[in-house]
């Protein structure tokens, strides 16, 4: 079975920092795709970035990188240089390829960056 | 592109009556999704549809709710009757495909804030 864990309900960071959210995910399937969501106070859902479990490279999408250890299960996100407008919930993802192709949530994190 | 689109945005009701939520997906998505988002339990998925067949609705809460994609460009989350414990966000989300890649990636509407009183 797919299961999504996120370990941080609430994280602080002050802003210009960096600040990494934690993911870790379980399944047996091989072919499967990591995303994370940023959903602001308004609440819309913002794709941010995603990691497919057979890319050899860390994916990137300007201030966000997923650090993806396939051996730990674990996909986090690092934020670089936080932005006030990056207070938000983040949710980590995972959809298995193959017959299963629902995309599954964490509970989510909620990062206020302070000034 | 005009993105997904969701309606009503809000909806308020009372209890006992049926409540009917919109959704039309992206043009050439093949899978749309319904979600329910609450502070108790979170985003769950309730129901999936790939090329208008419901493929998984094992989130589906009870008889009471039912969905329906009777063509590509339009999907309905029904819930009938409801009850005050339905009160939620609804995300309806699309994607173009699966398999790997970001075409896996799902792009969610607006959202219907859903009150039952």
């Amino acid at each position: 079975a797919q299961k999504i864990t996120q370990t941080q309900p609430g994280m602080f960071v002050q802003e210009k920092e960096a600040v990494t959210l934690d993911c870790t995910y379980d399944t047996s399937d091989p072919s499967y795709g990591l995303f994370w969501y940023k959903q602001p106070s308004s609440g819309e859902m913002i794709f941010l970035i995603y990691q497919g479990s057979y890319d050899q490279q860390n994916a990137t999408e300007g201030r966000y990188s997923l650090n993806f250890q396939k051996a730990r299960k674990s996909a986090n996100l690092v934020i670089s240089a936080s932005q006030l407008g990056d207070s938000a919930m983040y949710f980590c993802a995972m959809r298995n390829g193959g017959a299963t192709n629902k995309l599954i949530f964490g509970t989510g994190t909620l990062l206020a960056v302070q000034p | 592109d005009a993105g997904v689109i969701q309606s009503p945005r809000h909806e308020v009701t009372e209890m006992g009556q049926e409540v009917t939520l919109r959704c039309k997906p992206i043009s050439g998505h093949d899978y749309l999704f319904w979600y329910r988002q609450t502070m108790m339990r979170g985003l769950e998925l309730l129901i999936y549809f790939n090329n208008n067949v419901p493929i998984d609705d094992s989130g589906m809460p009870e008889d009471r709710f039912s969905a329906k994609m009777p063509n590509a460009s339009f999907s309905t989350l029904k819930i009938q009757p409801s009850e005050p414990r339905d009160s939620a966000v609804y995300f309806c989300a699309s994607s173009p495909g699966s398999g790997t890649g970001t075409n896996e990636k799902l792009f969610f509407g607006s959202g219907t804030q859903l009150s039952v009183l």
